[in-house]
Parts: C-alpha cells; sequence; structure tokens
C-alpha cells in the first residue's frame, strides 16, 4: 500500500525567503511518481512539479524545487523567492504500480509581507 | 492545449434530492478521468475513475456513482443525497495510469447538502 504523509499542518513564511514543505513516502513499487499540488482559497488544485522514481536531478519548475531524497524516501517541495500569492495549501501525491494516486492531508501556507 | 470544465460551481440541494455534476474534458482523446471529493480541512477523497466509454471503477462505497456517456465526458450522480456528500468536488484527467502520468484537475463542485 502507498502512504503520503504531510507532518506540517501549517507553515509561515515571510515574503521573499524560502520556505521548504515536508512530505514522506512509502511503497514497494520500484517505480513511481511524486507529485505536488497547489490548492489556493478558490479550491483548484494546481499542478507544481513532478519527479519520477528513477529520475537522478532534483526536479525544478522556476521558483519551485522538488529536493527527491530516495533513500530516505521524502520528496519535499522549496519555494524561493515566497511570493504573497503563494499562500494556499500544498499537497504532495505520489502513483506507483497500482495506479491509484494517493494524497496527503495537505499544508497550508501563509506568506507574510 | 487542454482544458477542463466542471459545473456547476456550487449547489445547493436537500436531502433526498437528486444529484447530477458534470465534467468534460477538451483537447485531448481518451484520457484517464477522475471523481475526487474533498471534506472541508481534508485531504483528497477518490471515489471514482474510468479508462475508457462506460468503464467506472469504484474505490469506496457509497450513495454516488458515475457514469462515461462520451469518450471526455464524466457525470457523477446521486438518486438521493445525503447531508455526508457535502463537499467539494474535483474532477481530474491524465493520459495514462502510470506513476508518470500526471493528473490535471478542474475547477471544482462545491456541494451543500442541507
Amino acid at each position: 500500500a502507498q502512504k503520503i504523509t504531510q507532518t506540517q499542518p501549517g507553515m509561515f513564511v515571510q515574503e521573499k525567503e524560502a520556505v521548504t514543505l515536508d512530505c514522506t513516502y512509502d511503497t514497494s513499487d520500484p517505480s513511481y511518481g511524486l507529485f505536488w499540488y497547489k490548492q489556493p482559497s478558490s479550491g483548484e488544485m494546481i499542478f507544481l512539479i513532478y519527479q519520477g522514481s528513477y529520475d537522478q536531478q532534483n526536479a525544478t519548475e522556476g521558483r519551485y524545487s522538488l529536493n527527491f531524497q530516495k533513500a530516505r524516501k521524502s520528496a519535499n517541495l522549496v519555494i524561493s523567492a515566497s511570493q504573497l500569492g503563494d499562500s494556499a495549501m500544498y499537497f504532495c501525491a505520489m502513483r506507483g504500480g497500482s495506479y491509484i494516486p494517493t494524497f496527503g492531508r495537505g499544508t497550508s501556507l501563509i506568506v507574510h509581507p | 492545449s487542454q482544458t477542463i470544465h466542471q459545473w456547476p460551481a456550487t449547489l445547493v440541494q436537500p436531502v433526498g434530492s437528486p444529484l447530477s455534476l458534470e465534467c468534460t474534458v477538451e483537447g485531448t482523446s481518451n484520457p484517464n478521468l477522475y471523481w475526487y471529493r474533498q471534506a472541508a480541512g481534508r485531504g483528497l477523497q477518490l471515489l471514482f475513475y474510468s479508462v475508457g466509454i462506460g468503464q467506472i471503477s469504484s474505490e469506496v462505497p457509497q450513495n454516488l456513482s458515475a457514469s462515461r456517456p462520451q469518450d471526455r465526458q464524466f457525470i457523477l450522480s446521486s438518486k438521493k443525497l445525503l447531508l455526508s456528500d457535502s463537499g467539494f468536488y474535483l474532477c481530474a484527467w491524465s493520459l495514462g495510469l502510470a506513476g508518470v502520468d500526471t493528473q490535471y484537475f478542474g475547477p471544482g463542485t462545491r456541494l451543500t447538502v442541507l
């Protein structure tokens, strides 16, 4: 069975600073994908970044990067230079051989001016 | 480019009334389609997914049903709503079912059952 754990229910960061959102996972599948989504107050789930289990390098998408540590089964999201618009819920998810995606419970990020 | 639509955006229904939520995808063929429910302050619960027309897999026993009458149309229904059906319903699509296949979500429907 797959499991995603996000241990930070809420995080606060000052505008323009970097923040790391934690995600650990558990799976017995040799091949899997890890995803991060942003959910603003409007509700839409916005895809941010993807990391494949066989990818050698950490994924980056603009201000978002995924700190992938396979041996530790962690896939932390790093947001650099936080902006007020980054305030939202952030969900970590994974997908392996079972085809059924598994989502974490989310982390609420608040960016202060 | 691909886009996904959901309607209605919000819905308030009395207990015992029927439900029909619609999701359509544009710009792709034979997508895999998903219905999720998100209770207030909670994560996502997968309700149904479909790999093709008329093919529906249910993940949890419940008061809801799903149908896929056309390639890019996915419908979530109920004959009689319960209070516990309240929540935020999200439709999503992906090209495949593998770990590399990203899911893309629609704007969601906020359902309140009174």
